[in-house]
């Protein structure tokens, strides 16, 4: 049975750090790409990160870019969020999901096609003096 | 702002059809790419509903299907029931953006 487990949200001040870690099972980790989806209390879904299956190509949201870092660990089947210099319009639930359809092509990678086959069930991350 | 557009919320009493609209654009759906549907029940991670327009994954009904035309897809729901009350939302490509999401709809069972 595949499963996601996310930990490490919490309470933490405007300009602090984080780091999510999510847990993978029943599936071979290492031939998926996986992503970082985000949500607001009370508000939708935003993509926030994705990284490739090999680890050697990473995305993210404009929101994001130059303060959040995905990566994965293969010896631990973990994926990782570190985020740092965080802002109160961070505060969301963080789910980490699994893609079939990434793919590679020469030294390009494409989530044209990506969806989200599993989530995990999400940690609250709370950005608050 | 999302860029892919929902209706905020939708309703119908059970056994009834309903539908669920996204409208996105020449950048992203109207560009060919691909469009997936989730269901979120209340309190609880995202389920991938449809995949790839119309594809269904193992275990969801076929009271559940999916479209797509020019630059809209839509969800559609038949033989309505109480346990479908959730947020559907959305999810496709945007060339300028990667993964986007629309911005999600209430569903309602009267």
């Amino acid at each position: 049975e595949v499963q996601l487990v996310e930990s490490g949200g919490g309470l933490v001040q405007p300009g602090g750090s984080l780091r999510l870690s999510c847990a993978a099972s029943g599936f071979t980790f290492s031939s998926y790409w996986m992503h970082w989806v985000r949500q607001a209390p009370g508000k939708g879904l935003v993509w926030v990160s994705r990284i490739n299956s090999d680890g050697t190509s990473t995305s993210y949201a404009d929101s994001v870019k130059g303060r959040f870092t995905i990566s994965r660990d293969y010896a631990k089947k973990t994926l990782y969020l570190q985020m740092n210099s965080l802002r109160a319009e961070d505060t969301a639930v963080y789910y980490c999901a699994r893609d079939l359809e990434g793919y590679c092509s020469g030294a390009s990678c494409y989530s044209d096609r990506s969806y989200f086959d599993y989530w995990g069930q999400g940690t609250l991350v709370t950005v608050s003096s | 702002q999302s860029v892919l557009t929902q209706p905020p919320s939708v309703s119908g009493a059970p056994g009834q059809r309903v539908t669920i609209s996204c409208t996105g654009s020449s950048s992203n759906i109207g560009a060919g790419y691909d469009v997936h549907w989730y269901q979120q029940l209340p309190g609880t991670a995202p389920k991938l509903l449809i995949y790839g327009n119309n594809n269904r994954p193992s275990g969801v009904p076929d009271r559940f299907s999916g479209s797509k035309s020019g630059t809209s897809a839509s969800l559609a729901i038949t033989g309505l029931q109480a346990e479908d009350e959730a947020d559907y939302y959305c999810q496709s490509y945007d060339s300028s953006l990667a993964g986007v999401f629309g911005g999600g709809t209430k569903l309602t069972v009267l």
